[in-house]
Formats: structure tokens, sequence, C-alpha cells
């Protein structure tokens, strides 16, 4: 079946420093791969889409500057952190489609900023 | 750009009730319509989707039903347990674009 893996599943930071997280699809070809980040409360705000042979689309609010991504090939992708503050943490999601197939997303990786 | 409306915040039934949590979208050409379930500290877990050729879907004790001349979609769980306690999320996409678009969530309380 399709699953979709996060690295890791929770990390700690400092205030300033970076932090990266990565994502595997298994099983099926990620064409398309979304980072989320649901903020406490809250609900889940798409940063990026990225689509194999498309640039990155950022959303409004989040910057390659601050949150470069890469996807590579068809199973996986990596996004980083770049000077994390406290307004930072939260779950980050990774969803992976195969072409308009449903979105499969990882468990998470939980990003506390001290 | 998209807009999901989740109507319910907060929900509470008793076990063997049924519940129901409503969506409204905005974009008329959004066609697909997932549901995610959040348990506490969890991450999401897919639920049920539906597509815009159908206007009801069915999986066990789970209903989709969508109108999309209302731009309304919505969840019927039948039969409710404890274990369905959890934050619900609806979301809308399009096939062809790929983002999906989340509501605010509707934490669904299921008591003995």
């Amino acid at each position: 079946g399709a699953l979709v893996y996060q690295y890791p599943r929770r990390t700690i930071c400092k205030s300033g420093t970076s932090m990266r997280m990565e994502c595997q699809a298994v099983g099926f070809q990620a064409t398309s791969v979304a980072w989320y980040r649901q903020s406490p409360q809250k609900t889940f705000e798409l940063i990026a889409l990225s689509t194999v042979n498309s640039a990155i689309k950022y959303e409004q609010n989040f910057t390659q500057e601050k949150f470069p991504i890469s996807h590579p090939n068809l199973s996986f992708s990596s996004m980083t952190v770049l000077n994390a503050y406290l307004e930072d943490r939260g779950l980050y999601l990774c969803g992976a489609r195969e072409g308009e197939d449903e979105q499969y997303f990882g468990p998470g990786t939980r990003l506390t900023v001290l | 750009g998209e807009k999901v409306e989740q109507h319910e915040s907060t929900l509470s039934v008793r076990e063997g009730d049924s519940a129901v949590i409503n969506c409204t979208y905005t974009d008329t050409a959004s066609s697909y319509f997932p549901w995610y379930k959040q348990e506490a500290g969890k991450s999401l877990h897919f639920v049920i989707d539906i597509r815009s050729n159908v206007d009801r879907k069915q999986s066990q004790r789970l209903t989709v039903l969508l109108d999309k001349k209302a731009k309304r979609f919505s969840l019927h769980i039948t039969a409710t347990q404890p274990e369905d306690s959890a934050i619900y999320f609806c979301a809308a996409s399009r096939t062809g674009g790929y983002k999906v678009v989340f509501g605010s969530g509707t934490r669904l309380l299921v008591s003995p």
C-alpha cells in the first residue's frame, strides 16, 4: 500500500536555529508533495506545493527564504525551517499524491522551539 | 482562492447517536472533498472522500453528502462510538490543482 514517512517525528530547536525535516513516499510515485503546518489549536495551513517538473509554489505568508523545499525525485522531499522562532512551532505535515489520486499524509514532524 | 468553512467547532453526542458535520466551500472548480480525523496528539488519518461526479458516498457507518449547487458537503456518522471522538477536518481540492484546503476542524465528543 501507499505510505508516507516523515523524519524526525519530534524535534526541539533553539530559537534562531534551523531544522530540516524529511518526507518519504513508499508504494507510489509522489508527483506532488505539499507541506502543511498546524500551529497549536489551529487548522492545517498550506506552506507550499511542489510538483515534479514545476516550480515550487509558496502560499501567502510563506517564503522560500524561510522554508526552502527540495523535491529531487518521486519518493523524497525535504523542507527546512530557517531561523525558527516561537511562531514556527507546530506539527508539520507532508502530503504526497500520485497524479490526481488521494493525498496521503505522513505522521508529521512536531517542532518545538525554545 | 478556495475557502472551506466548517460550521461546528464542537459537537457532543451520546454513544449510539448520529453525528453530522457540515462544511461549505467557495471554489466552484473544487471537485475532490476528503475528510480526515485527528486524534489527540496525533497526525491526520484519512476517513472518507467524495468526488464531484457523485452526490453521496457511504462506507460502513460513514456517509458523505455533496450538494454542488449549494457548495456544501457533510459527514454523517451513525451509531457513534467513543473511539469516534477526535477532531474531524473537511477539505476541498481541484483535481488539476493539487492544493488541498482544510476547514477549521470539528471536535467530536462521543460520551458513553
